[in-house]
């Protein structure tokens, strides 16, 4: 089955800096999903990608699917605090089976 | 509208022993599927039900077995516990049709610490 690739496994910034996870596949992705989990809390659903190119913007967070479909990215502008915790990026295989990346633990220095 | 409801939230089991882990899904949602959370890991796919039967199942040994109700509640039973299946039990819930386009709801989850 597919498989998804996360880097970086960590990223530690100040608070105000950009941050930016990636998600990679040796194969063509039909979709994407992201998925924030905060300390101590469950994954929380924040978009899908299904598009070749495909870009949305949600307030701070940018998230882009390769032309190729082989990879994505999660960009976020101007980091608060409130964006601590661990971001995953997730295919669905089959019938809404998650395989999940191994995710980006941002923490943020104040 | 209740969302995805797990119980127990916590729990501590011994070697050897068996677990019985319960989630309720969100309103609307017939769809179940279980997940294991290793700590700094992401959530791995366990099995999913719909219409009361397994649909798929990740690569978990048979000690893992599950049960959905005719409500779409849903047990997770693990038996002979070990060490390793300390983890973070996640159920999410969604819509069987919704294909590509669905959004899986995770509950809270239940921690179970294996001693």
């Amino acid at each position: 089955g597919q498989q998804v690739m996360q880097i970086p496994q960590y990223q530690h910034v100040q608070e105000g800096e950009d941050f930016t996870t990636y998600c990679n596949s040796s194969t063509t992705l039909s979709n994407i999903q992201w998925y924030k989990q905060r300390p101590g809390g469950h994954p929380v659903f924040l978009i899908q990608l299904v598009k070749s190119g495909e870009v949305k913007k949600q307030k701070r967070l940018t998230f882009q699917f390769g032309e190729a479909k082989k990879n994505s990215s999660l960009h976020i502008t101007a980091t608060q605090t409130t964006d601590v915790g661990t971001y995953f990026c997730a295919v669905i295989q089959g019938a809404q089976k998650l395989v999940f990346g191994q995710g980006t633990r941002l923490t943020i220095n104040p | 509208d209740a969302g995805v409801t797990q119980s127990p939230t916590h729990l501590i089991k011994t070697r050897g022993q068996q677990v019985t882990l319960r989630c309720s899904p969100k309103s609307g949602h017939d769809t179940v599927s279980w997940y294991q959370q290793a700590l700094g890991q992401g959530p791995q796919f366990i099995f999913q039900y719909y219409e009361e039967e397994e649909r798929q199942r990740g690569n978990f040994p048979d000690r893992f077995s599950g049960h959905q109700f005719p409500n779409y509640s849903s047990e997770l039973n693990v038996n002979a516990l070990l060490l390793g299946d300390s983890a973070l039990y996640l159920c999410a819930s969604s819509l069987w049709g919704g294909g590509l386009s669905t959004e899986a709801f995770f509950g809270q989850g239940t921690r179970l610490t294996v001693v």
